[in-house]
C-alpha cells in the first residue's frame, strides 16, 4: 500500500500570505495525485487533481506540482475562506486510493 | 445537479453490522465513466478510503478492512451500499458516499456511525 505523508501537520498563516503544503509518496505515483479541502462539519472538496490541474471552480490562486514522490499545493494570497484541512490523495494503484493523514492550515 | 445522500443508523452495537444506502439523484448510477465509493472519517481525524464498487458489481477494498466489508450496487434504485460486519468502536466515524473517477469529485453530506452497546 502506498504511503503519503503530508507536512506540516498545522501551518499557521494570515491572509494575504502564499504558503505551501507537501505531501511526499511511499513510492513514485507519476503525477496520479489529488489535494482536497475539508472545512468544519463539511465533506472535502477536490481541488487539485493529476498534480496540478485545478478541479471546476476552484481559485486561480491554487496551484500544484510535482511528480514521483514530492508533491505541493500552493495557495497564494490566502483568503479567509482558505483556511481548513487539506489532504491529498493518490490513484496509482486505481481503483485502489490511499490520503495523506492532512494539514491543517489555521 | 448530482446529490448523494447516506442513509442508515446511527448507532450500532459493538460485533454487529454497520449498514448504509446512498442514494443517487442527478445522475444514473450506471454511468459508465464513474465509480461509487464509501470513505470514513473518525472524529478529529483524516480520511480512510473504505472502497469502491462499479455499476457491473466489480469491487474494490481496502486491504485491512477487506474480511469485514461488502459493498453492492442497486441499479434500478439508484443506489448502492456498504456493508460493514464485526463493528467496534474503533468504526465509528462519519461515513461519505462518494462518486469517483480516479478522484472523488462529488460527496455526500456524511452520516455519523457511532458503534457502542
Amino acid at each position: 500500500e502506498i504511503v503519503l505523508t503530508q507536512s506540516p501537520a498545522t501551518l499557521s498563516s494570515s491572509p494575504g500570505d502564499t504558503v505551501t503544503l507537501s505531501c511526499r509518496a511511499s513510492q513514485s505515483i507519476s503525477t496520479y495525485l489529488g489535494w482536497y479541502q475539508q472545512k468544519p462539519g463539511q465533506a472535502p472538496r477536490l481541488v487539485i487533481y493529476d498534480a496540478s490541474n485545478r478541479a471546476t471552480g476552484i481559485p486561480a490562486r491554487f496551484s500544484g506540482s510535482g511528480s514521483g514522490t514530492d508533491f505541493t499545493l500552493t495557495i497564494s494570497s490566502l483568503e479567509p475562506e482558505d483556511f481548513a484541512i487539506y489532504y491529498c490523495q493518490e490513484r496509482y494503484n486505481w481503483p485502489h486510493i490511499t490520503f495523506g493523514q492532512g494539514t491543517q492550515l489555521e | 445537479q448530482l446529490q448523494l445522500q447516506e442513509s442508515g443508523p446511527g448507532l450500532v452495537k459493538p460485533s454487529e453490522t454497520l449498514s448504509l444506502v446512498c442514494t443517487v439523484s442527478g445522475d444514473s448510477i450506471t454511468s459508465i465513466r464513474f465509480y461509487w465509493g464509501w470513505v470514513r472519517q473518525p472524529p478529529g481525524k483524516g480520511l480512510e478510503w473504505i472502497g469502491n464498487v462499479f455499476q457491473n458489481g466489480n469491487t474494490y477494498y481496502k486491504s485491512s478492512l477487506k474480511s469485514r466489508v461488502t459493498m453492492s450496487i442497486d441499479t434500478s434504485k439508484n443506489q448502492f451500499s456498504l456493508k460493514l460486519n464485526s463493528v467496534t468502536a474503533a468504526d465509528t466515524a462519519v461515513y461519505y458516499c462518494v462518486r469517483t473517477l480516479r478522484y472523488l469529485d462529488s460527496w455526500g453530506q456524511g452520516t455519523l456511525v457511532t458503534v457502542s452497546s
